[in-house]
């Protein structure tokens, strides 16, 4: 069964850029990539979504290199109030299909 | 507006209990979903329905059982509660069935089994 996989936590310092990597090797023509932020006590929310290339948005940029394989979440200049949890999510754009959220990966911004 | 919401959103209950957890959503969407996240944060999805239709049934025990009586709703129901079961079950509903679509989620229900 096809998953994702991202790193368990990473740290960070206010005003830093944070990149976050997903792999995801079985990714399929139809699959778009996802990513989500969860915040303690809340429910996971949508940050961005892309197909291919570059994406932007006024939160994060999302990087798909030409294979697909993996993607990067990037956060500019995070703040103390970007510690969450990431997840990164595939799921095809034609069907039910999709690939668990797992883990994620546990930011945590220091001051 | 809440967009998803679940009730209650504590759950505490002897082992053995029965008990439901329900979810409505307000934004007109076809699918909703039930997740299952345990303490170290690995969400795992559990049903999926698509206007009152189960469409996704991943290896759940049979205790557990969805119900859809209109497709604003999702409510879980489960049974002879286990000490496994503790956990944040978090209702989420997108605009279709497509595995690419946006979620939006409910705020969560954490379940004790004691």
């Amino acid at each position: 069964l096809a998953k994702t996989t991202q790193p368990i936590s990473m740290d960070s310092y206010e005003g830093q850029e944070v990149n976050i990597t997903c792999s995801h090797n079985n990714i399929a023509t139809n699959d778009y990539i996802t990513w989500y932020q969860q915040f303690p006590s809340q429910g996971p929310r949508f940050i961005i979504q892309g197909y291919k290339t570059k994406v932007t948005n006024e939160v994060a940029s999302l990087f798909i290199p030409a294979d697909r394989k993996s993607s990067t979440l990037s956060l500019p200049r995070v703040s103390l109030s970007d510690t969450a949890v990431y997840y990164c999510l595939v799921g095809d754009g034609s069907s039910a299909r999709q690939l668990t959220f797992g883990s994620g990966t546990q930011l945590t911004v220091l001051p | 507006d809440t967009a998803v919401s679940q009730t209650p959103k504590y759950l505490v209950t002897q082992m053995g209990n029965d008990k439901s957890i329900k979810c409505e959503q307000n934004l007109g969407h076809d699918t909703m979903y039930w997740y299952k996240q345990d303490s170290k944060k690995f969400l795992k999805i559990m049903f999926s329905y698509n206007n009152k239709e189960l469409i996704i049934n991943e290896t759940v025990p049979n205790r557990f059982s969805p119900k859809s009586p209109d497709k604003a709703h999702l409510n879980l129901h489960i049974n002879s509660l286990e000490l496994g079961d503790s956990a944040v079950y978090f209702c989420a509903s997108s605009p279709t069935s497509r595995g690419a679509d946006t979620q939006y989620f409910g705020p969560g229900t954490r379940l004790t089994v004691l």
